[in-house]
């Protein structure tokens, strides 16, 4: 069946690093994406979402990239701080359909 | 701070029992979605309420019900609870119905079955 996946479960990186999470989805219909972020023992906080008419977008220190080719989704994260420590989500839909969410990379951050 | 309210923060209960999760969403948004995650799992999506009308339904037991009310808070009933139920419950809230916009999460409940 179709579904949002990531590559990487768990990503380490030293402070000050830049962060990249991927994230694999296979509904060629979706057409909105967003990266959520979570925190443990909070929900998940949304951090940047693109729409597939684009394939790059930025924020403040994160960019998500989106390539329709090979249905990937990335999301960058500059100069990594502690605080960034968590576990990201992509999220995927298209109109009329749910909102399907992958399993999530935890993202540790060593100082 | 989303703007999404959960209460209560934890319940603790028996296997058995019901219980029942609030969730008043955003000023302004009419949608109201709930999530369960397990431990180590993502967010399983339960069901979406759209200005009071059930509008979608995922992986949703017979066991769980939901409603919204004309003041737009939402609840989650839990029933004949069982050790396999005990997760973080999610309520998110968006501005209309279609998920192409962002859904805002609340702190969630954690529910523990004993």
């Amino acid at each position: 069946g179709e579904s949002v996946g990531l590559h990487l479960p768990t990503l380490s990186v030293q402070e000050g690093d830049n962060s990249i999470i991927n994230c694999a989805y296979s509904n060629s219909a979706s057409d909105y994406f967003i990266w959520y972020k979570q925190e443990s023992g909070k929900g998940p906080q949304f951090i940047i979402d693109i729409r597939s008419n684009m394939d790059k977008r930025q924020g403040q220190r994160v960019t998500v990239l989106l390539n329709k080719t090979v249905k990937h989704l990335s999301l960058q994260i500059a100069a990594t701080q502690p605080g960034d420590s968590a576990v990201y989500f992509c999220a995927e839909t298209y109109i009329g359909n749910d909102m399907r969410f992958g399993a999530g990379t935890r993202l540790t951050v060593k100082p | 701070d989303s703007g999404v309210t959960q209460t209560p923060k934890h319940l603790i209960t028996a296997t058995g029992q019901r219980v029942t999760l609030r969730c008043s969403p955003r000023s302004g948004d009419l949608s109201v979605y709930w999530y369960q995650q397990s431990l180590d799992q993502g967010l399983q999506f339960l069901i979406q309420y759209y200005n009071g009308e059930e509008r979608a339904k995922g992986n949703i037991l017979e066991r769980f019900s939901a409603q919204q009310f004309p003041d737009l808070h939402s609840e989650l009933n839990l029933s004949s609870l069982e050790l396999g139920d005990s997760a973080l419950y999610f309520c998110a809230s968006s501005v209309d119905r279609t998920g192409q916009n962002t859904q805002y999460f609340g702190p969630g409940t954690r529910l523990t079955v004993l």
